[in-house]
């Protein structure tokens, strides 16, 4: 069955770090350029980040820029949020995603993971 | 960054009748080398992941009724359900992904409730 599976959310203070996993299934995963996407509870969609297959490129949106680091490992099937500093307005629920593979390139996501919660209060 | 505005806000639509709704972008997300629009379309239900109905303004994607269609150009979109169903009631968001990675933003979302 293809897949993904976070984890890795939780309670956390402002400041503090946290890690979020994605473990992939039923696919090639080095094959994919990959996405984390969140939701603030009872908010709408915001893309956080994505990175190329081979890890080459990543791309970041500019509210979380030098706090997140996306990266990945192929050999695992598994893609992470290295999350720092962070702050009140991180809190959401974070989707892996799985972009398309299209002739021509595009951030376009069929496959989502269910998410995992993220919470920074004190 | 370009700002992506959907309307109506929320929506109730009779069961079997037409619903629509609309997405504009600040700047346009036609890419004139290749003629695409980088425009799509999910639904969100309660509890659940987003799922992708259309890409490329128009494309409809794999397993997604022939109810669901994209349409539109530019800076305007649309996104039409023919004939609404039960199973349609869900939050529908816009996404561009034209933009440099300063992010590829979502519209505010439209709630889509049964009249």
């Amino acid at each position: 069955e293809v897949q993904l599976v976070e984890s890795g959310g939780g309670l956390v203070q402002p400041g503090g770090s946290l890690r979020l996993s994605c473990a992939a299934s039923g696919f090639t995963f080095s094959s994919y350029w990959m996405s984390w996407v969140r939701q603030a509870p009872g908010k709408g969609l915001e893309w956080v980040a994505n990175i190329k297959q081979d890890g080459s490129e990543k791309y970041y949106v500019d509210s979380v820029k030098g706090r997140f680091t996306i990266s990945r490992d192929n050999a695992k099937n598994s893609l992470y949020l290295q999350m720092n500093s962070l702050r009140a307005e991180d809190t959401a629920v974070y989707y892996c995603a799985r972009e398309k593979i299209t002739m021509v390139r595009g951030v376009i996501i069929p496959l989502w993971g269910q998410g995992t919660l993220v919470t920074v209060s004190s | 960054d370009i700002v992506m505005t959907q309307s109506p806000d929320s929506l109730a639509v009779s069961l079997g009748e037409r619903a629509t709704i609309n997405c504009k972008s600040s700047q346009s997300v036609l890419y004139s080398s290749n003629n695409k629009n980088y425009l799509a379309w999910y639904q969100q239900k309660p509890g659940q992941p987003p799922k992708l109905l259309i890409y490329w303004a128009s494309t409809r994607e794999s397993g997604v009724p022939d109810r669901f269609s994209g349409s539109g150009s530019g800076t305007d979109f649309t996104l039409t359900i023919s004939s609404l169903q039960a199973e349609d009631v869900a939050v529908y968001y816009c996404q561009q992904y034209y933009s440099t990675p300063q992010g590829y933003t979502f519209g505010q979302g439209t709630k889509l409730e049964i009249k």
